[in-house]
């Protein structure tokens, strides 16, 4: 049973505009989660995280919003750049540094030059 | 930055063999993990290893075995390789509270 869910395979958006990317999940208990990105041949990379106990944890272009209520946070990229394009996983775990991962099944967005 | 090298990017194999795949990290990480990712599945932990000779099962372990005979290097080997072992292979290391270092991945076919 998929914990974590991200429920657009696929994005497209115009460079310069905003991207934003979902995942809901369904465990109450995950206490910490973690966005990678994935580019063609290459292993993920850690991209940006947020704990629990915050609702916004921003990176430069990259902020990461978390609604516990709705189990659902949101990557949002601003402004999108032809680069970001790269399929996109959300992850949870029960509490920071954690070993145990549950994985989205990804989304990949393409930005449009 | 931490290095986390997969033996080798393409391997194709026969039902029925014994399949290893080979991870090496160079930044004294006490975790590493083996995970397998599928088109609709993302990505679902196979095993990981906290310690030398420590291993714990993932997600999904049936089918798999690991090894982790020395801290940098952990193994996971198919005892008998199927076709539904069909899978890009990710290592993973980690070291206290930080996040996940993936290596390029393993694109494993069994014909």
């Amino acid at each position: 049973d998929q914990q974590v869910k991200q429920n657009s395979p696929s994005l497209s958006v115009q460079e310069g505009r905003i991207s934003i990317l979902n995942c809901d999940y369904t465990n109450s208990m995950f206490d910490y989660f973690l966005w990678y990105k994935k580019y063609p041949a290459e292993g993920p990379t850690f991209l940006i995280s947020i704990s629990s106990i915050k609702d916004k944890n921003e990176d430069g272009r990259f902020t990461v919003f978390l609604n516990k209520s709705a189990k659902h946070l949101s990557l949002h990229i601003v402004p999108s750049q032809p680069g970001d394009s790269a399929v996109y996983f959300c992850a949870a775990s029960l509490q920071t540094g954690a070993n145990n991962l549950f994985f989205g099944t990804g989304t990949r967005l393409t930005v449009i030059p | 930055d931490v290095k986390v090298t997969q033996s080798s990017r393409y391997l194709v194999k026969r039902t029925g063999e014994k399949v290893f795949l080979e991870c090496v990290q160079d930044m004294d990480h006490e975790n590493m993990f083996w995970y397998r990712q599928d088109p609709g599945l993302g990505l679902r932990l196979i095993y990981f290893s906290y310690d030398v000779k420590m291993k714990e099962k993932g997600d999904i372990p049936e089918g798999y075995s690991v090894s982790r005979e020395k801290k940098e290097r952990f193994s996971l080997i198919l005892e008998s390789a199927s076709t539904n072992q069909t899978s890009m292979y990710l290592c993973a290391s980690k070291g206290g509270s930080q996040p996940q270092h993936f290596g390029d991945g393993t694109r494993l076919s069994i014909l």
